[in-house]
């Protein structure tokens, strides 16, 4: 069965404090690993896509690396404004239409 | 581009009630799916569609729960009737094909007494 494991379930950091957050997943095969952040009361929003072991993006201060086991989630010098739930899902090769299963999240807190 | 648009933002209604949450996805997108969310469960998938065709209804919980698609722009999901652990937030989604990301609404945050 598809699963997805994100740790930590929460993680407090100090303004300018790097660190990762981590997603393993277990898939048959892996079609794409994406990577959300989700703001209180609003829908997920769209970060990244990963297809392949190697792969890295980057954006701002987020860097996404991608194992065949687990996906990182780096933030470099993290503001307040980074704080959100961060999540990320896999969708398998072959999986009929293509469903796409989430990890339960990590919740991110930044103080200045 | 609006995005995904979702209505109601909050709808709070009595157990046995019957309760319809619609959706529009993003023009052009194909591909249009329904997850529930909650502390306890994360994100759930419940159902989705590709070209208005149902694909998988496996996470629906059970009968009282129906989603149909008529058109390429428009989505509703019906629970009838409505019980108190039904009480989540629910999420449309769309995109464009196969691999490509998911694009979500801001969802309607369920409640039922």
């Amino acid at each position: 069965e598809d699963q997805v494991t994100q740790s930590p379930e929460a993680l407090r950091l100090q303004e300018g404090e790097s660190s990762s957050l981590n997603c393993s997943y277990t898939v048959s095969g892996l079609r794409g690993l994406f990577w959300y952040r989700q703001d209180p009361g609003k829908g997920p929003e769209f970060l990244f896509t990963l297809y392949s072991a190697g792969e890295e993006k980057e954006k701002e201060r987020l860097k996404a690396t991608l194992t065949k086991k687990e996906s990182f989630l780096h933030i470099t010098a993290p503001k307040p404004e980074d704080s959100a739930t961060y999540l990320c899902a896999v969708q398998a090769v072959g999986n009929q239409g293509g469903k796409l299963i989430f990890g339960q999240g990590t919740e991110l807190s930044v103080k200045p | 581009d609006a995005g995904v648009i979702q209505s109601p933002r909050h709808e709070v209604t009595e157990m046995g009630q019957e309760v319809t949450l619609r959706c529009k996805p993003i023009s052009g997108h194909n591909s249009l799916f329904w997850y529930r969310q909650t502390m306890m469960r994360g994100l759930e998938l419940l159902i989705y569609f590709n070209n208005n065709v149902p694909i998988d209804d496996s996470g629906m919980p059970e009968d009282r729960f129906s989603a149909k698609m008529p058109n390429a722009s428009f989505s509703t999901l019906k629970i009838q009737p409505s019980e108190p652990r039904d009480s989540a937030v629910y999420f449309c989604a769309s995109r464009t094909g196969w691999g490509s990301p998911l694009h979500f609404g801001n969802g309607t945050r369920l409640t039922v007494t």
